[in-house]
C-alpha cells in the first residue's frame, strides 16, 4: 500500500517571502500522480498543483511550483511571494495510474501561517 | 467550470439515527468517491463507485455505510445508525478514469 508523509505539521512564512512544504511517499509503482491540495478554514479541498510521475519537468502554477524527485520519492511544494490568502492546511496526495478510478492517499497535512 | 455539489452543507443528527448525504458529481465523470475528514485529522478514503457498483472500499466503510446512485445525477452516502465518532466532514468527489479529482465543498456531519 502507498503511504504519504508530511513531516512538518506547521510552517510559517512572512508575506512576500518563499516557503517550501515537504512531502515524501512510498510506492512500488512507476505510474502515478502526485497532488497538492489546499484546505482553507472553510474546509473546502482546492487543487493547487498536479505532477505526473512520467514527466521529468516540474509542474508550475503561477506562484506555486514543485520539486519532484522520483528516485528519492520526494515531492515538495514551493510557494513564492506568499500572500495572506495562502494561509491554509496543505495536503500532499498520491494517486496510482496503474488502476482506473484509484483512491487518493493523503498525507497528514501542513498548517501554513502567513505573517503580515 | 463544472462543480461537484453536496447537500446539505451541515447536518446535525441524533446518535442512532440514519443520515443520507447527497452529491451531484460532474456529469461526464465515470468514478465517484466519498472521503471523510475527522476534525484535525487527514482526509481518509471511504469508497469508490463505478458503473453502478462499489469498485473499492476501505476498512472504515463497514456495514453501517452504503452508497447508491438512485438516478442519473445523484450519488448518496447513507449511514444507518450514526455514532458520535461519525462526526466529521464528508467529501464527495468525482473523476474521469485517470487524472485529477474534483471535490465537493463537503458536508459537516455532527452527531449528538
Amino acid at each position: 500500500a502507498q503511504t504519504v508523509t508530511q513531516s512538518q505539521p506547521e510552517m510559517s512564512v512572512q508575506e512576500a517571502e518563499t516557503v517550501t512544504l515537504s512531502c515524501t511517499y512510498d510506492t512500488s509503482e512507476s505510474d502515478y500522480y502526485l497532488f497538492w491540495y489546499k484546505q482553507p478554514p472553510s474546509r473546502q479541498m482546492i487543487l493547487v498543483i498536479r505532477q505526473e510521475a512520467y514527466k521529468q519537468q516540474n509542474a508550475t502554477e503561477n506562484r506555486f511550483s514543485v520539486n519532484f524527485q522520483k528516485a528519492a520519492k520526494s515531492f515538495s511544494l514551493k510557494i513564492s511571494d506568499s500572500q495572506l490568502g495562502d494561509a491554509a492546511m496543505y495536503f500532499c496526495a498520491y494517486r496510482s495510474l496503474e488502476t482506473s478510478g484509484s483512491r487518493l492517499t493523503f498525507g497528514e497535512g501542513t498548517q501554513l501561517t502567513v505573517n503580515p | 467550470e463544472p462543480e461537484v455539489t453536496q447537500t446539505p452543507s451541515h447536518q446535525v443528527t441524533q446518535m442512532g439515527q440514519e443520515v443520507i448525504l447527497r452529491c451531484v458529481p460532474i456529469s461526464n465523470h465515470l468514478y465517484f468517491y466519498w472521503y471523510r475528514q475527522i476534525l484535525g485529522q487527514k482526509v481518509e478514503f471511504l469508497v469508490s463507485f463505478y458503473n453502478n457498483e462499489i469498485s473499492e472500499k476501505s476498512e472504515i466503510f463497514d456495514d453501517q455505510f452504503s452508497v447508491e446512485r438512485p438516478d442519473g445525477s445523484n450519488f448518496t452516502l447513507k449511514i444507518r445508525s450514526t455514532k458520535l465518532e461519525d462526526s466529521a466532514m464528508y467529501f464527495c468527489a468525482s473523476s474521469p478514469a485517470l487524472g485529477g479529482y474534483t471535490f465537493g465543498s463537503g458536508t459537516r456531519l455532527t452527531v449528538v
